[in-house]
């Protein structure tokens, strides 16, 4: 599997807080994208980046905002986080477009 | 985008028989790709299919893209335990719903 670390791995916070999460890749991939994942509904893309400085929104990035000020790093941030944004998010690379994405670990993220 | 959806949504099967999942789409596909995830686990990079009409093989896997480049299917052969998961296909960043496969011993 490609070098892709995600963190925190579990992280239970309150409705309304702010929330990070990490996306960290050793692969110099252009591509990272972020997504979540609930039953019946598959993998939604939130954001993805294709270039440092350059994200653009996915079908679900409502309440996420996103950064990327290196290469390796890919920031997914809930500006208030409500209980809707329990999920597992799963962060992913590419090294181009059409190629195949390496999944990190996930991050159960779980909103009370 | 390229949005694909995935039929079944859960397929239950004995040990030994076949399984087949499939993914649609409404519009033209430049590719599509499969992945597996394992329960717990994340998905991992099967394959991907960019010819029309093209069919490629895994061992007991056999990858198929539609000939109009609008579907693509899984199928597995004499079905194992090991091969428990859920499959999903994807057009570009757009993921299917998945097709979670349980195998009975």
């Amino acid at each position: 599997d490609a070098g892709i670390t995600q963190s925190p791995r579990h992280k239970v916070t309150e409705t309304g807080t702010p929330v990070t999460l990490r996306c960290h890749q050793t692969e110099n991939h252009r591509y990272m994208y972020w997504y979540r994942q609930d039953p019946g509904h598959g993998l939604r893309l939130i954001h993805y980046s294709y270039g440092v400085k350059d994200t653009d929104k996915g079908e679900v990035s409502d309440g996420y905002s996103v950064s990327r000020s290196k290469t390796e790093d890919f920031l997914l941030t809930l500006e208030s986080a409500t209980s809707s944004q329990t999920s597992v998010y799963f962060c992913a690379t590419g090294s181009g477009q059409y190629t195949e994405a390496f999944f990190g670990q996930g991050t159960r993220l779980t909103v009370v | 985008g390229q949005q694909v959806m995935q039929i079944p949504q859960y397929q239950h099967v004995q040990e030994g028989e076949d399984f087949t999942t499939y993914c649609n789409s409404s519009t033209t596909l430049s590719n599509i790709q499969w992945y597996k995830q394992r329960p717990g686990g994340h998905p991992v990079f099967l394959i991907q299919l960019v010819k029309s009409g093209e069919v490629k093989k895994q061992k007991r896997l056999t990858f198929q893209f539609g000939e109009a480049k609008k579907n693509s299917s899984l199928h597995i052969t004499a079905t194992q335990t090991t091969d428990v998961g859920t499959y999903f296909c994807a057009a570009v960043v757009n993921f299917g719903t998945g097709t979670s496969l349980t195998v009975i011993p």
